[in-house]
């Protein structure tokens, strides 16, 4: 059965470090999705992909955020200047038109 | 979005059927109902979405009522693996994105 992989499964950094969080999606998806979860809390919605750019954004996706697509096969989220509040699971996820998403284990995320 | 409301927790006894109920009375007519699942440690995982009629498929079934307030997703035999977070979502017909809300923890019982 097709995956979404995800690399690293955790990530170590320091505060005000960059880091950038890798997704290959499954290969003839369209729509290319990240998203967060913050220990015990919900999963939230930072960003939806399609067409080369990014078609929605929740408020948590600022400046310090980007996303790229930059092979045609992987899917990055950077996060330019971590925080400790960054510290989540990070969850990668794609879909077809009109499909279901199918979610990556995730990345764990842990800013010191 | 339109919101839904579950009951924050279920327990069920294995091998028996489960319901788990979802209020979405502020849908629109072009929302879809979706299920998802989050086992402990792992990212969400689809199990059934519908827009008016029930489905059924090989993971549950869910029944949507006539006037779309509310649905309920039913696993027909709870097995331990089952035990997770049950979110039910709405989504817009594009399905551009999934708003998660605290959802429904099952646990079930040998």
């Amino acid at each position: 059965e097709p995956e979404v992989t995800q690399t690293p499964s955790h990530q170590v950094t320091q505060m005000g470090q960059e880091v950038i969080l890798r997704c290959v999606p499954i290969s003839n998806h369209l729509y290319f999705y990240w998203y967060r979860q913050i220990l015990g809390q919900k999963v939230e919605f930072l960003v939806s992909f399609y067409n080369n750019e990014i078609s929605e954004k929740s408020e948590i996706f600022d400046d310090q955020f980007s996303v790229e697509r930059p092979d045609g096969s992987n899917f990055t989220l950077k996060i330019r200047s971590t925080k400790l509040e960054d510290s989540a699971m990070y969850f990668c996820a794609s879909s077809g038109s009109h499909t279901e998403a199918f979610f990556g284990q995730g990345t764990r995320l842990t800013v010191v | 979005d339109a919101k839904t409301t579950q009951p924050n927790s279920m327990e069920s006894n294995e091998e028996e059927p489960v319901h788990l109920p979802c209020n979405h009375s502020t849908i629109s007519g072009t929302d879809y109902i979706h299920w998802y699942r989050q086992l402990p440690s792992q990212g969400p995982e689809y199990v059934i979405h519908g827009l008016t009629s029930n489905v059924n498929n090989r993971m549950a079934s869910l029944a949507i009522a006539e006037d779309r307030k509310s649905s309920t997703l039913i696993l027909h035999r709870a097995t331990l693996r089952d035990a997770a977070v049950y979110y039910c979502i709405l989504t817009q017909y594009n399905f551009n994105k999934f708003y998660f809300g605290s959802g429904t923890k099952l646990n079930v019982k040998p």
